[in-house]
């Protein structure tokens, strides 16, 4: 149990599909993420939301679109992917300020066909 | 921007051997620095971390770490593996809240 949830763990969608990632921290944290995670590469941070405001955006495509309702929950909706969207994404929360030590969550390995 | 680099992509040890895993980055300020651990099928989880003061950090399950600011180094190490340790790990840097990840280091430690 690591205190970030992720739903669904594993995902397969078509191009053509939306679909939603959820996450959800029980660790009383102000700030979440999101991160892709490829095969043989760094960690890509996509998204930073601090008291559910996006303060970072990576230059993300837009059929990626983030929502933070609260700071308990993030969400990642999903629409239009490409195959090289196939990956393993991972939500992670962290106390707001100070040197941001992450708390992951399991991950939610998507495959689009 | 800066970046993480983890030179070794993956390393294949016997048990009891000794470990040593490289991390440089390239932020020449004021950095906070981290190794994560991902067993197979599990979240990624902290080993250990530097924020100040002695350079030389332990971690959990006897992992430990040395500061070498001259070097813009992180290594981790541990002096005898165990089969447990499989796994990838991961060198992170948080310079100026921006938090980078090296590409990982697959252990595979045979039994």
């Amino acid at each position: 149990e690591t205190g970030v949830t992720q739903t669904p763990r594993h995902l397969v969608m078509g191009m053509t599909n939306k679909k939603s990632l959820k996450c959800e921290q029980h660790l009383g944290h102000n700030a979440m993420y999101w991160y892709k995670q490829s095969a043989k590469k760094p960690l890509e941070l996509m998204f930073v939301y601090s008291l559910e405001e996006r303060v970072e955006n990576n230059s993300v495509p837009s059929r990626f679109s983030p929502e933070c309702p609260n700071s308990s929950h993030l969400f990642l909706h999903l629409h239009t992917l490409q195959p090289e969207d196939s990956a393993l994404y991972l939500c992670a929360s962290s106390p707001s300020g100070g040197p941001r030590e992450l708390f992951f969550g399991e991950g939610s390995r998507l495959t689009v066909l | 921007a800066q970046s993480v680099s983890q030179h070794n992509h993956h390393v294949i040890l016997s048990e009891a051997a000794s470990l040593e895993l490289g991390c440089n980055y390239s932020y020449g300020g004021t950095v906070n620095l981290f190794w994560y651990v991902q067993y197979p099928g599990q979240h990624l989880q902290l080993l250990l971390k530097y924020f100040s003061g002695d350079p030389l950090v332990k971690g959990i399950k006897g992992f430990e770490a040395e500061f070498i600011k001259s070097k813009f180094s992180f290594n981790l190490r541990k002096p005898s593996v165990q089969w447990s340790d499989t796994a990838e790990y991961f060198c992170a840097v948080n310079a100026r809240n921006d938090m980078r990840f090296g590409a990982g280091t697959r252990l595979t430690v045979k039994p």
